[in-house]
């Protein structure tokens, strides 16, 4: 079975400059975290999707970050415009739970590892 | 909100035990998940508790106590390639998301 699949690995941009991130969840899998994963800490939820509805975006900075998963499958991460602060590995991760609260087990992609100059 | 706390750091020697302790203070619980981090690499899925007790898979256990608020990772025969960043995380009644802690990096030595 194929995992998660994210691109690009690594980005390098200057601040104030936009950056877009792709996530392909494990193939039926209903639900879509993203996190962000500053160097020396545990990955911070940023946004959960449910299908193609969000769950819980209450720690997405929503003046320079995006998400969307129109059509429940694949999602993109957006940041506009970037601060230095953005500076992390940006990790997708999906589970099966159809219903929210099903308390499936996460499986994490391999990461984006984004540098903000 | 989620409070958790694990050690920063610990070593131990290759064919040793270690326990990695995790305490945490939440308003809403659905279990406690432990995943292992390779440096450069994606969090890795360990074991998962709901209720109190050990759950044991090959040369890992997990144990919770919820009235304590205190979960801990039981890895035996270290080996080298153990060396990683063990990640506590809560999982919220609700939407099923996780907190985390910051982790623990565990260093094996020869």
């Amino acid at each position: 079975e194929a995992g998660v699949a994210q691109s690009p690995r690594y980005k390098i941009i200057e601040k104030r400059q936009s950056v877009a991130f792709w996530c392909n969840p494990i193939s039926g899998h209903a639900t879509l975290y993203w996190y962000q994963q500053i160097l020396g800490q545990g990955p911070k939820l940023l946004i959960q999707f449910q299908n193609n509805g969000v769950v819980d975006d209450s720690q997405l900075p929503k003046d320079r970050f995006s998400a969307e998963r129109l059509k429940g499958v694949d999602s993109t991460l957006k940041i506009q415009p970037a601060k230095l602060e953005d500076s992390a590995v940006y990790l997708c991760a999906s589970s099966p739970a159809r219903l929210a609260g099903g308390g499936d087990t996460q499986y994490f992609g391999p990461g984006t590892r984004l540098t903000v100059l | 909100g989620q409070n958790i706390d694990q050690p920063t750091e610990m070593t131990a020697t290759e064919g040793a035990i270690v326990q990695i302790n995790c305490t945490y203070q939440t308003s809403g619980f659905n279990g406690l998940f432990w995943y292992q981090q390779h440096a450069g690499e994606a969090p890795t899925f360990l074991s998962y508790n709901v209720l109190d007790g050990l759950e044991e898979k090959g040369r890992f256990s997990s144990f919770l106590s919820r009235s304590k608020g205190y979960s801990y990772l039981l890895l035996k025969e270290l080996q080298m390639k153990d060396s990683a960043s063990y990640l506590c995380a809560i999982m919220n009644s609700g939407y099923s998301t996780l907190t985390f802690g910051k982790g623990t990096m565990l260093l094996v030595s020869p």
